[in-house]
């Protein structure tokens, strides 16, 4: 499979729970993103990992733990979620170089996160 | 940091009539412009992008149009289709992603 995969592509879990969301890049990209999209939004960047770099808005809350093992997988941890944590939840790649520049994100079709 | 405001919310139009979404931004350091169109149910996906070394940018039916001085830049569709409908969201970065903010998105219908 081409692009960017995520997987589950919906996921409904209760408060206690830990789970995972997985993005899977087959572009050769060298960085990978988190995004959060809920209802009338602005798309919010949650993490990036880049040229071994991670950076992460400091306004997101510690129960989201994301890790990247390598430059073709990025995974999402999920533990003690709020109601308000519902939202669909997206992953992108793009080619970054050397003096950091911006290129083309490349969005997967998100997993759909319900949070009861 | 940088915030992006954009209207109209949502914009509803004839085909073959134009449309056209504005943003501005906070941030005068940013030079890099895309947008992205969303189909409900999918992944956003580039549609055109625009640098700050530049005032317009066309590509076909769609064009781009940046005012670095009032910090403002617009997106322009013509001859509108109804597989025109979508969400777009424009978004401004300095110099890589790490610091891209997007708007908060324009529902376009255009009704056949």
């Amino acid at each position: 499979e081409t692009g960017v995969t995520q997987t589950p592509r919906h996921l409904v879990m209760g408060m206690t729970n830990k789970k995972s969301l997985k993005c899977e890049q087959h572009l050769g990209h060298n960085a990978m993103y988190w995004y959060k999209q809920s209802a009338k939004k602005p798309l919010e960047l949650m993490f990036v990992y880049s040229l071994e770099e991670r950076v992460e808005n400091n306004s997101v809350p510690s129960r989201f733990s994301p890790e990247c093992p390598n430059s073709s997988h990025l995974f999402l941890h999920l533990h003690t979620l709020q109601p308000e944590d519902s939202a669909l939840y997206l992953c992108a790649s793009s080619h970054r170089g050397l003096a950091g520049s911006t290129g083309e994100l490349f969005f997967g079709e998100g997993s759909r996160l319900t949070v009861l | 940091g940088e915030n992006v405001e954009q209207h109209p919310s949502t914009l509803s139009v004839q085909e073959g009539d134009s449309a056209v979404i504005k943003c501005t931004y906070s941030d005068s350091a940013s030079n890099y412009f895309p947008w992205y169109k969303q189909e409900l149910g999918k992944r956003p996906q580039l549609i055109i992008d625009i640098r700050s070394n530049v005032g317009e940018k066309k590509d076909q039916r769609i064009a781009v149009t940046l005012n670095k001085t009032a910090k403002h830049f617009s997106l322009h569709i013509t001859e509108t289709q109804p597989e025109d409908s979508a969400v777009y969201f424009c978004a401004a970065s300095r110099y890589n992603n790490n610091d891209m903010r997007f708007g908060a998105g324009t529902r376009l219908t255009v009704k056949p």
